[in-house]
């Protein structure tokens, strides 16, 4: 069974640029969660996605945004990027949006340069 | 503010001993998970602890959750240099946003 994949793996982009990162969740999943993970750091939550509706917000600028496909599958877009956005961005998929475990993809690797 | 605190945030610990890592949480939550990352890779579920009292062991390592003190542990038994990891306990929120919020994070080095 296919988990949870992500595209790009790694990505090298130019401050200012936008990127787009993608996530397609396990089968039969409806809940799609992105983290953003820093070096050194524990993940932290930045969009809840479920049933196409964003459930969750972190503390995170509105360069941020997401959005939740038909089947599920998800996009992370982030605008004029930073230095500091340089992490990896770990998406995780849940069958429902509450009380049920999290299963996480292998990441993207964001470098902004 | 919300936070989950691991101690030690590095663990250097020689092959064939025992050691346990903490994780405490401020705020009130009856799940509670424990990854597993290697270095620039994802997440590995280890275990999931869903009540008070709950006990998984897998291998080496054991999980325990006390959601009365806020404090679950992850004790290894003699130590081995494939668990050498960086672990992460999280809790699980879940009051009108659906999130985990991870702890900093235990780097252990098993030395041979």
């Amino acid at each position: 069974d296919a988990g949870v994949t992500q595209s790009p793996t790694h990505l090298i982009k130019t401050r200012g640029q936008h990127v787009t990162l993608r996530c397609s969740p396990i089968s039969g999943h409806k809940s799609v969660s992105w983290y953003q993970q820093v070096l050194g750091q524990g993940p932290q939550f930045i969009f809840q996605y479920y049933e196409k509706e964003e459930r969750g917000r972190g503390n995170f600028p509105d360069r941020f945004s997401a959005r939740q496909f038909p089947n599920y599958s998800s996009e992370l877009n982030v605008n004029a990027l930073l230095l500091g956005d340089s992490a990896l961005y770990l998406c995780a998929s849940s069958f429902t949006a509450m009380n049920t475990e999290a299963f996480f993809g292998q990441g993207t690797r964001l470098t902004v340069v | 503010e919300l936070k989950v605190e691991q101690n030690p945030l590095f663990l250097s610990m020689q092959e064939g001993k025992n050691y346990t890592i903490y994780c405490n949480y401020s705020t009130t939550s009856d799940r509670l998970y424990w990854y597993r990352q290697d270095p620039g890779k994802s997440l590995e579920s280890l275990f999931v602890l869903l009540s008070n009292g709950a006990v998984k062991q897998e291998g080496r390592l054991m999980a325990s959750l006390d959601t009365k003190a806020r404090l679950s542990t992850l004790h290894i038994t003699a130590a081995v240099h494939d668990l050498s990891a960086t672990y992460f306990c999280a809790v699980d929120i879940a009051s009108g946003t659906y999130k985990y919020i991870f702890g900093t994070g235990t780097r252990l080095k098993v030395l041979a």
